[in-house]
């Protein structure tokens, strides 16, 4: 059984960088037909897909966040990161990490961990 | 982009209920369109997928429907487990740009 855990620190000032991790048991992250994302919730509203990558690295992000966001791979770790720089009261959210079935017609997120909580705040 | 609408944003229903929630996108989307439910303090869980595929383990009282712009996940009959907040999100963008609608929270009359 496939199982997802996010980590990483609670409060974050504006204007830095958050950053979290995503580590997977249960199954490898090198495995095809599967991306892994990040999907964010502000307290009390909906959900934000923030980005996507394949083990290869191959990375995909939504637009509006595009410029301050980076996702990465740690494949050895199974592992894989958010980077969000130059943070603000907007970006306190419930940050959850997410695996995407990409096949055929699935295309779906299937599997989520628990989800962390982020602060912006000094 | 793609937006996704709900309706209704909220809804009151009892047990043993027949429930449809709408979900219509901005442009056709084909059959991709998923549904989850999240419950308070809890992640989304994946109920359809493609529209109209139940996902493993999910109970045989959701059901969805619909293609291109307009769709529904409908629940048979209530059952006190489901009252919750439902998602529908589009995964038609490609390359990989997905939306979803913007919840509808399921309430105990």
């Amino acid at each position: 059984q496939l199982q997802m855990q996010e980590s990483g620190p609670g409060l974050v000032k504006p204007s830095e960088t958050l950053s979290l991790t995503c580590s997977v048991s249960g199954g490898s992250i090198s495995s095809s037909n599967y991306y892994w994302g990040w999907i964010r919730q502000p307290p009390g509203k909906g959900l934000e897909w923030i980005g996507n990558i394949y083990y290869r690295g191959n990375t995909y992000y939504n637009p509006s966040l595009r410029s301050r966001v980076t996702i990465s791979v740690d494949t050895p770790k199974n592992q894989f990161s958010l980077r969000l720089s130059s943070v603000t009261a907007a970006d306190t959210a419930l940050y959850y990490c997410a695996r995407h079935v990409g096949s055929g017609n699935y295309q779906a997120f299937d599997i989520w961990g628990q989800g962390t909580m982020v602060t912006v705040s000094s | 982009d793609i937006q996704m609408t709900q309706s209704p944003s909220s809804l009151s229903a009892s047990v043993g209920d027949r429930v449809t929630i709408t979900c219509r996108a901005s442009q056709s989307i084909s059959i991709y369109l998923n549904w989850y439910q999240q419950k308070p303090g809890k992640a989304p869980e994946l109920l359809i997928y493609a529209a109209s595929s139940l996902q493993s383990g999910v109970p045989s009282r959701f059901s969805g429907s619909g293609s291109a712009t307009d769709f529904t996940l409908t629940i048979s009959s209530l059952q006190p487990e489901d009252f919750a907040t439902y998602y529908c999100q589009q995964s038609f963008s490609t390359p990989h740009m997905y939306t979803f609608g913007q919840g509808t929270r399921l309430e105990i009359k």
